[in-house]
């Protein structure tokens, strides 16, 4: 079936990049998605990526994706504190565009 | 467009009752879906809707979990005889037909003492 894992914790401090990672096994993933979680808030989609593109840049966000390896990562430049939260990697492989959670990853910024 | 609603934000139920939960979708839009979170963990996917349709469900909604989206705008989950084991965020999201990106409510979050 399908699975996507990730680390479950990362700290950095602050004004370094931040690198998270996560690793899928369905090969038919159509779009790769990252979504952050703050305490009490909702999940906000950052980013996301076609299966067929191996590099995405937004501002401060870079998304790699190793199709061969099946693997996804997020780079966050400059990392603040404001980007502490619970960062979700997902991938929709149907028509229904149903989301496959990874187990989320808590990015600890300090100061 | 105030996004996407859910009510209530909270609720706290004794085991056994019965619990209804509303989603209000984005009003365009004509995909929605159920999302189940528990503590630690990523959504997990329960039901999606496409209008007024049910298209598919999750092995995870048991038979004492419905959904209904009658009018193909907002949806309604409910869970009969609540068990300690349903205690979650639920989540519900919303999105249109070949958008690649859903729209999240801040969910409601279920406590079952």
């Amino acid at each position: 079936g399908e699975d996507v894992e990730q680390s479950l914790f990362l700290s950095v401090r602050e004004g370094d990049s931040s690198v998270i990672n996560c690793t899928y096994t369905d090969s038919s993933s159509t779009y790769l998605y990252w979504y952050k979680q703050e305490p009490g808030a909702g999940l906000q989609l950052l980013t996301y990526i076609f299966s067929n593109m191996d590099m995405k840049q937004d501002q401060r966000l870079t998304v790699l994706l190793n199709k061969k390896d099946k693997h996804l990562s997020l780079r966050i430049a400059d990392t603040q504190t404001g980007d502490s939260a619970i960062y979700f990697c997902a991938e929709s492989s149907d028509n229904t565009d149903k989301l496959i959670f990874g187990t989320g990853t808590r990015l600890q910024v300090f100061p | 467009d105030t996004g996407v609603s859910q009510d209530p934000r909270h609720k706290i139920t004794k085991r056994g009752q019965n619990v209804t939960f509303r989603c209000d979708p984005i009003s365009e839009h004509n995909r929605l879906y159920w999302y189940r979170q528990t503590l630690g963990q990523g959504p997990e996917f329960l039901t999606y809707f496409q209008n007024e349709a049910q298209l598919e469900k999750s092995r995870l909604l048991s038979d004492r979990f419905s959904a209904e989206r009658p009018k193909g705008s907002f949806s309604t989950l409910e869970i009969q005889r609540t068990e300690q084991g349903d205690s979650a965020m639920y989540l519900c999201a919303s999105s249109m037909t070949g958008a690649t990106e859903a729209f999240f409510g801040q969910g409601t979050r279920l406590t079952v003492v």
